[in-house]
């Protein structure tokens, strides 16, 4: 079934640990994004990207990395964690126009202590 | 630049009451608009997009190029309503990712 899945759903890490957020999906898609939201609040576009070996930075000033080395898989990686980056990171990915509905995964919900 | 205000954080109505949702955006362009829905505990959805012209879940929105605004509408609130709301708008033309609203959090009271 085409979908876009997260995983961990849920991580508790320590400051200054590395960690890589995965998402992959099925929909067959070009694009895709990653947000940071806060529980019920509002979406920060962290990072896209629009096809394989495209990475663009988003809104919001992140200390993150992405990479896209295949078109389904698209992961987030923090380098050193801190307190401030806990959060909620959603994936998201679209077709090729612009006018295209975005799909968005179940989220990852960060603590870092 | 792209901006969509959505002026509302919450909004408390009661079942059966009408509801609207603001949206206005700016941009001098042809823009498309959605409006997404985030349930409790479940994903951020699309809800509806202007150029669809349907109504979902007894929700629409219309888009007034005149005033810039595409608020979302429903005659009669229900209770599973109760969700957060985000307006979005994108470029016809552009290759550029979806500008979201801040979002509304809509409570339907009982």
């Amino acid at each position: 079934e085409a979908d876009i899945y997260q995983t961990p759903r849920y991580l508790v890490i320590g400051t200054g640990k590395k960690i890589t957020l995965e998402c992959s999906q099925t929909m067959g898609h070009d694009k895709m994004y990653w947000y940071q939201q806060d529980p019920g609040m509002e979406l920060h576009l962290i990072h896209y990207s629009y096809g394989v070996n495209s990475t663009e930075k988003g809104d919001l000033s992140s200390e993150s990395t992405v990479s896209r080395i295949r078109t389904e898989h698209f992961p987030l990686t923090l380098e050193s964690a801190r307190p401030s980056h806990t959060s909620q990171y959603l994936c998201a990915s679209s077709g090729r126009t612009s006018t295209d509905t975005q799909y968005f995964g179940p989220g990852t919900r960060l603590t870092v202590l | 630049a792209q901006r969509v205000t959505q002026p509302e954080k919450l909004l408390s109505v009661f079942k059966g009451a009408p509801v609207e949702l603001k949206c206005n955006y700016s941009y001098s362009g042809s823009p498309e608009l959605f409006w997404y829905v985030q349930y409790s505990r479940q994903r951020l959805q699309l809800l509806l997009r202007h150029i669809s012209r349907e109504s979902i879940k007894g929700f629409t929105a219309d888009l007034n190029k005149g005033e810039t605004s595409f608020h979302l509408k429903k005659p009669f609130a229900q209770e599973e309503d109760s969700a957060m709301y985000y307006c979005a708008l994108s470029r016809f033309s552009g290759n550029t990712p979806l500008v979201f609203g801040k979002g509304t959090r809509l409570s339907v009271i009982a």
